[in-house]
């Protein structure tokens, strides 16, 4: 099974500022990673698939690096609706389909 | 645009059966997706439990296989998850999401529901 072990756990930032948070994956997944994000009482809502493209309607303050096992989701500069948590997921190597842990980006 | 709408008990009894249908519209099971369970404990984060294809192939997590079974029903354009021998482990809220083939992304996801286990 890939582990996905998210950084940092929580990210405490203001309104305008860079968000960047880490995806590592505990062998390569090539590039079949994406990324989720959760508001509170919501269903987790696609950001970025295939490592770096953005999903159907997500703002280009999202954007999306990496390959193999590093991976990073920047959000380049923060709006009130983007405190939430984030999750990457991989498809690579399954079953079973993992998700990390989750980065909350707090205000 | 397609949508999906989870539906069942809300409250099950330990060692019981946890049983969930969602419902698909705007779109049809039998396109060339794949259809799976997450679910996700009060706080905590997310875990795939399982998919059916359309075509009726299936994937199940190792860690829950022995006590899953994910169905389509292609009639009703909806599939189902049955989950038993549920403890209050099994607490947690249940998406049902649609997996694309081309991207390996859920990009489609019900609201969910939330199912607690307890007497």
């Amino acid at each position: 099974e890939i582990v996905l072990t998210q950084s940092p756990v929580t990210l405490s930032l203001s309104p305008g500022e860079r968000a960047t948070l880490s995806c590592r994956a505990s062998q390569s997944v090539s590039n079949y990673l994406a990324w989720y994000q959760q508001r509170p009482g919501q269903a987790p809502r696609l950001l970025i698939y295939d490592a770096s493209t953005r999903a159907t309607g997500i703002p280009a303050r999202f954007s999306g690096s990496g390959s193999g096992t590093d991976f990073t989701l920047t959000i380049s500069s923060l709006e009130p609706e983007d405190f939430a948590v984030y999750y990457c997921q991989q498809r690579s190597n399954w079953p079973p389909v993992t998700f990390g842990g989750g980065t909350k980006v707090e205000f | 645009q397609v949508q999906l709408q989870e539906s069942g008990p809300g409250l099950v009894k330990p060692s019981g059966t946890l049983s969930l249908t969602c419902a698909v519209s705007g779109g049809s099971v039998s396109s060339s997706n794949w259809w799976s369970w997450v679910r996700q404990p009060p706080g905590k984060g997310l875990e795939w439990i399982g998919e059916v294809y359309y075509s009726g192939n299936i994937n199940y997590n190792p860690s829950l296989k022995s006590r899953v079974t994910i169905s389509l029903d292609k009639s009703k354009n909806q599939l189902s998850l049955n989950l038993s021998s549920v403890t209050a482990a099994d607490t947690a809220v249940y998406y049902c999401a649609r997996l694309q083939v081309v991207t390996y992304a859920f990009d489609i996801w019900g609201q969910g529901t939330m199912v607690t286990v307890s007497s």
